[in-house]
């Protein structure tokens, strides 16, 4: 049972276009969410995050939609550089344990 | 602040073995969490502790995992008589624990495991 989910395993933009990533959640408990970005061989790094009570939230190129009756949140990138290919993973939190899902991996093409 | 630091970062072990990685989280962070990785998934929780106490077990730790925080600033995570299931990469995150909101975790290197 995943609860939470990132439908698309990868997706592909031109730089300086705007990259957007889609996660849908099941567990109606979560409160929190965040994107990570991650590179081969490394860990996961904290890029934004949004409560619950909030339905956006900005942080430079970045930015975090969140639609509680839908059940959905989304990032967009504004512009895409080359730099953020990688693959971004949703994550969730009802307490203090975060709930992934699996990733998709983004490819901004020069 | 130089992050969350994990040692070693690759472990290659033989079936049957036990094998211990290492967790250094950032120095003002109490909360410190174990995640594993595998191929085309995304982390799955595995332990939380506050401090020195270990406060949660996902059933996904079976009682051939251990994990450790005995001053409540490095941790520990040990598998005994390793299978290669585990091979998997392990993920140690810590956050600080302020107020009542959720503190973002932030995530060391991870050690890549490869059971033979």
């Amino acid at each position: 049972d995943q609860q939470v989910k990132q439908n698309s395993p990868s997706l592909s933009v031109q730089e300086g276009r705007i990259s957007i990533l889609n996660c849908d959640y099941t567990n109606s408990m979560f409160d929190y969410f965040l994107w990570y970005k991650k590179y081969p061989a490394e860990g996961p790094t904290f890029l934004i995050s949004i409560s619950s009570i909030k339905d956006k939230n900005e942080d430079g190129r970045f930015t975090v939609f969140l639609n509680k009756s839908a059940k959905h949140l989304s990032l967009h990138i504004v512009p895409s550089q080359p730099g953020d290919s990688a693959v971004y993973f949703c994550a969730a939190s009802a307490t203090y344990k975060l709930t992934f899902g699996k990733g998709t991996l983004l490819t901004v093409n020069p | 602040d130089t992050g969350v630091s994990q040692n070693p970062r690759h472990k290659i072990t033989k079936r049957g073995q036990n094998v211990t990685f290492r967790c250094d989280p950032i120095s003002e962070h109490n909360r410190l969490y174990w995640y594993r990785q595998t191929l085309g998934q995304g982390p799955e929780f595995l332990t939380y502790f506050q401090n020195e106490a270990q406060l949660e077990k996902s059933r996904l730790l079976s009682d051939r995992f251990s994990a450790e925080r005995p001053k409540g600033s490095f941790s520990t995570l040990e598998i005994q008589r390793t299978e290669q299931g585990d091979s998997a990469m392990y993920l140690c995150a810590s956050s600080e624990s302020q107020g009542t909101g959720f503190n973002e975790q932030y995530f060391g290197p991870g050690t890549r495991l490869t059971v033979t």
